[in-house]
């Protein structure tokens, strides 16, 4: 069975540009999380979707967005973006609807550098 | 609220001898608590996960915690390191209700050494 897919798995972007990351979850799961991954603030919750609905949210700014689609894909996308938005962000899947209470899959992320 | 302190950033064992990674959490919920693996530029694997059956969790590679409520710790040992084991670990707190949320830890790095 494939494990959890991120891509792509490195960009470089500018200020002020917007980035798309894509999230393809082990197949068979329908929820799927973000997390932000940083050296200062370590591992941050972003949002946490399941059958299309956003079910739970991190406190990250609007510019932090994200969806997924029926087929259980998801998708982030980061806005105007800030140097300090230069950070491994990383996909996990589970089974069930509430992460929190079942094992997450973890894809390898996208480290996103902000220049 | 819910919190989770890991005690050491980095903790540099020998092969072969024991590991020992602490982790204290806090909880208004019964909680449930994993810790979590991280290999370099790979993503999280979990090792363990404790959600109020035995208090004594075994997991993958060796590894196990036990979860004492009087002392809110959940510690991850191992007997024996091996090399293979280097990594930085996360211990991960969730707490119970509807909108509870993951709080993972800062990380603890394992260097283990010939």
């Amino acid at each position: 069975k494939a494990g959890v897919t991120q891509t792509p798995r490195y960009l470089i972007k500018t200020r002020g540009q917007q980035v798309t990351l894509s999230c393809s979850p082990i197949s068979g799961h329908r929820s799927v999380s973000w997390y932000q991954q940083t050296p200062g603030q370590g591992l941050q919750f972003l949002f946490e979707y399941f059958s299309e609905t956003q079910r739970n949210k991190g406190n990250f700014p609007g510019r932090f967005s994200g969806r997924q689609f029926s087929n259980s894909r998801s998708e982030m996308n980061v806005s105007t973006l800030e140097l300090g938005d230069s950070a491994l962000y990383l996909c996990a899947s589970s089974l069930g609807f509430r992460a929190n209470t079942g094992e997450l899959f973890f894809g390898e992320g996208s480290r996103l550098t902000v220049l | 609220a819910q919190s989770v302190t890991q005690l050491d950033s980095h903790v540099s064992v020998s092969e072969g001898t024991p590991v020992l990674l602490r982790c204290n959490y806090s909880s208004s919920y019964s909680p449930s608590l994993f810790w979590y693996v991280q290999h370099p530029n790979k993503g999280l694997q979990l090792l363990l996960k404790y959600t109020s059956a035995a208090t004594l969790v075994k997991g993958i590679n060796g590894f196990e915690a036990e979860f004492k409520k009087s002392e809110t710790s959940f510690h991850l040992t191992k007997p024996s390191a091996h090399m293979s084991d280097a990594a930085e670990y996360f211990c991960v707190v969730t707490g119970g209700g509807t909108a509870s949320k993951l709080t993972f830890g800062t990380g603890t790095r394992l260097q283990v050494t010939l």
